[in-house]
């Protein structure tokens, strides 16, 4: 079973411009998470999408967004980059069953603002 | 809101110590209870979970009860190997905030031989 995949591996990009990031989740899996992981902040939820829809989102600007395909794909957009956006960003998916359900995470995305 | 704190780390062991993280969270709700590991170089990966009060989640040697009356889930291991030498992540999910997973800060753990 292919695991979670996350590209690109690594993005660099300058203030002001806008980085888009990609996640494909496991197969069967109908939700995909994004969390951001910045040195020494631990791992801050970001957005969480099911079945099409922006369920949820955590304490960010309104210019971090995304979407999530018909295929349950997703992509993270983030505009107007900002030095400290420099991270990791993880991408996880799980089956339906609510939050009973373990997380399966990608080896995610660090996004380098110059 | 949802927090989970995590004992600091670092922590380092020599092989065959005894491992024992501490855990405690807040949540308003009844939380799923979560521990992560990401070994070196690769993602988070579950490493055990328990959805209720009392229940034991196991795997790999590590066990860890979910306490509510002490909102607690600690980690423990009885003999720690090097390959355990990973960074572990507290977790819970809120069914009254759902899909939002909250995470501790992580520990790292290194286990000289």
């Amino acid at each position: 079973e292919a695991g979670v995949t996350q590209s690109p591996t690594h993005l660099i990009k300058t203030r002001g411009q806008q980085a888009t990031l990609r996640c494909s989740p496991i197969s069967g899996h109908t939700s995909v998470y994004w969390y951001q992981q910045a040195l020494g902040l631990g791992l801050q939820f970001l957005l969480w999408y099911d079945e099409g829809e922006e369920r949820n989102r955590g304490n960010f600007p309104p210019r971090f967004s995304g979407r999530q395909f018909p295929n349950y794909s997703s992509e993270l957009n983030v505009n107007a980059l900002e030095l400290e956006d420099s991270a990791l960003y993880l991408c996880a998916s799980s089956p339906p069953g609510g939050s009973n359900q373990p997380q399966h995470f990608g080896d995610g995305t660090r996004l380098s603002i110059l | 809101g949802d927090s989970v704190t995590q004992m600091e780390g670092p922590v380092t062991l020599s092989e065959e110590a005894f491992l024992t993280i501490n855990c405690t969270y807040t949540a308003t709700g009844y939380p799923s209870l979560f521990w992560y590991v990401q070994y070196p170089g690769e993602g988070l990966q579950l490493l055990l979970k328990a959805t209720k009060a009392d229940d034991k989640g196991s795997n790999k040697g590590f066990e860890a009860t979910y306490r509510k009356e002490t909102t607690s889930f600690h980690l423990e291991k009885g003999s720690v190997q090097v390959s355990d030498s990973a960074v572990y992540f507290c977790a819970l999910s809120d069914r009254t905030n759902a899909g939002k997973s909250t995470f501790g800060d992580g520990t790292t753990l290194t286990v000289k031989p």
